[in-house]
């Protein structure tokens, strides 16, 4: 599976948009990218999945650009709820769908 | 609640013990993960079922881990002989034909003294 880098740690205020960008230079055609959330204690959470261009859900958007070999996720609006840790994978979708997860990124939202 | 359920969420037991963690995936799943998770690291695959198959296995998965998913439903993650080194957050995700999104679970949380 394509390696994933991600900043360690981000900081924030509530009301800000934040932009996590994941670099994954080795992606392969098939792969797809995945961005799930995790607060502590918890199983991570998906949010958002894309392979091209920018999906948008209620949650958040993914910008892909034309090279695929990295990818932003924004978060609108940030609120403190929002801290929490965020992983970015890539992968081919198809078969077991194992996911391979980094050390992530540790976003903390202030006041 | 019809998500992923664990039990216990947290288990503390004496090194050389053995210790047996269940998951009951979101009904219909037919598709069940393991997962163990560090300390400020990120989760690592352990195994997955597909049905009662189990179809992978992580090099992570020693000798003393075991997992079955005998009717295809729920599933246990025995380790034998605990060691401290086991001390993690076991976590279990389910997922269902057709979709690429895994469901996690709370995890169930093991300290081995």
């Amino acid at each position: 599976l394509a390696k994933t880098t991600q900043p360690i740690s981000m900081d924030s205020y509530e009301g800000q948009e934040v932009n996590i960008t994941c670099s994954h230079n080795n992606i392969a055609t098939n792969d797809y990218i995945t961005w799930y959330q995790q607060f502590p204690s918890q199983g991570p959470r998906f949010i958002i999945q894309g392979y091209k261009t920018k999906v948008t859900n209620e949650v958040a958007s993914l910008f892909i650009p034309a090279d695929r070999k990295s990818s932003t996720l924004s978060l609108p609006r940030v609120s403190l709820s929002d801290t929490a840790v965020y992983y970015c994978l890539v992968g081919f979708t198809g078969g077991g769908n194992k996911l391979t997860f980094g050390t992530g990124t540790q976003l903390k939202v202030e006041l | 609640d019809t998500g992923v359920s664990q039990d216990p969420r947290h288990k503390i037991t004496k090194r050389g013990q053995n210790v047996t963690f269940r998951c009951d995936p979101i009904s219909e799943h037919n598709r069940l993960y393991w997962y163990r998770q560090t300390l400020g690291q990120g989760p690592e695959f352990l195994t997955y079922f597909q049905n009662e198959a189990q179809l992978e296995k992580s090099r992570l998965l020693s000798d003393r881990f075991s997992a079955e998913r005998p009717k295809g439903s729920f599933s246990t993650l025995e380790i034998q002989r605990t060691e401290q080194g086991d001390s993690a957050m076991y976590l279990c995700a389910s997922r269902p034909t057709g979709s690429e999104t895994q469901y996690f679970g709370p995890g169930t949380r093991l300290l081995v003294l």
